[in-house]
């Protein structure tokens, strides 16, 4: 059972441009959101996170938007570098109680020059 | 360097045997997360370690068993391998059980 999905697997956009990675979540006791960045033969790294009690964190070039009620969020880098260019994984917690971490399959972006 | 150390980095093993990989957490942090990455597949929830207490576990199999030690390090025990464990397992810690993880980079571990 998915509970978090990425439903794209890859995203390919200009240098310059704005990169928009989406993801959707079905459980409703999430209330907090992550995205990690990962290059190959790496581990995922932290990105940004969002609590439900926000609707949009901000951090540089990197903006995550909540929308609660659609249980959506999506992650806007603007602008888009080649240095971007990894899978994105969407994770989602409870912040009580049982926390781990649910990811989604990742979002493959790669920036053109 | 995150700070979280995997060993081995990959591991090449036959069915039906057992393996052995190692997790040590950052310095100070408390929980230790067990992930699990096959090919195309997003990471997989296995288990989790609040300061030598199991703390949740999710889609884990029994052939699958793993312990935290007093020192704080983790070591995730896969026996009676098939070829479908075949996957990068990840590590990952947090100074506190809800906060941001910090990934180690890795085990890839292949049974032919």
């Amino acid at each position: 059972d998915q509970q978090v999905k990425q439903n794209s697997p890859s995203l390919s956009v200009q240098e310059g441009r704005i990169s928009i990675l989406n993801c959707d979540y079905t459980n409703s006791m999430f209330d907090y959101f992550l995205w990690y960045k990962k290059y190959p033969a790496e581990g995922p790294t932290f990105l940004i996170s969002i609590s439900s009690i926000k609707d949009k964190n901000e951090d540089g070039r990197f903006t995550v938007f909540l929308n609660k009620s659609a249980k959506h969020l999506s992650l806007h880098i603007v602008p888009s570098q080649p240095g971007d260019s990894a899978v994105y994984f969407c994770a989602a917690s409870r912040q009580t109680g049982a926390n781990n971490l649910f990811f989604g399959t990742g979002t493959r972006l790669t920036v053109i020059p | 360097d995150s700070g979280v150390t995997q060993t081995p980095k990959h591991l090449i093993t036959a069915t039906g045997q057992r393996v052995t990989l190692r997790c040590s957490p950052r310095s100070g942090d408390l929980s230790v997360y067990w992930y699990q990455q096959s090919l195309d597949q997003g990471l997989q929830f296995l288990i989790q370690y609040y300061n030598g207490e199991e703390r949740a576990k999710g889609n884990i199999l029994e052939r699958f068993s793993a312990q935290q030690f007093p020192d704080l390090h983790s070591e995730l025990n896969l026996s009676s391998l098939e070829l479908g464990d075949s996957a990068l397992y990840f590590c990952a810690s947090s100074a506190r059980s809800g906060s941001g993880y910090t990934f180690g980079s890795g085990t890839r571990l292949t049974v032919v």
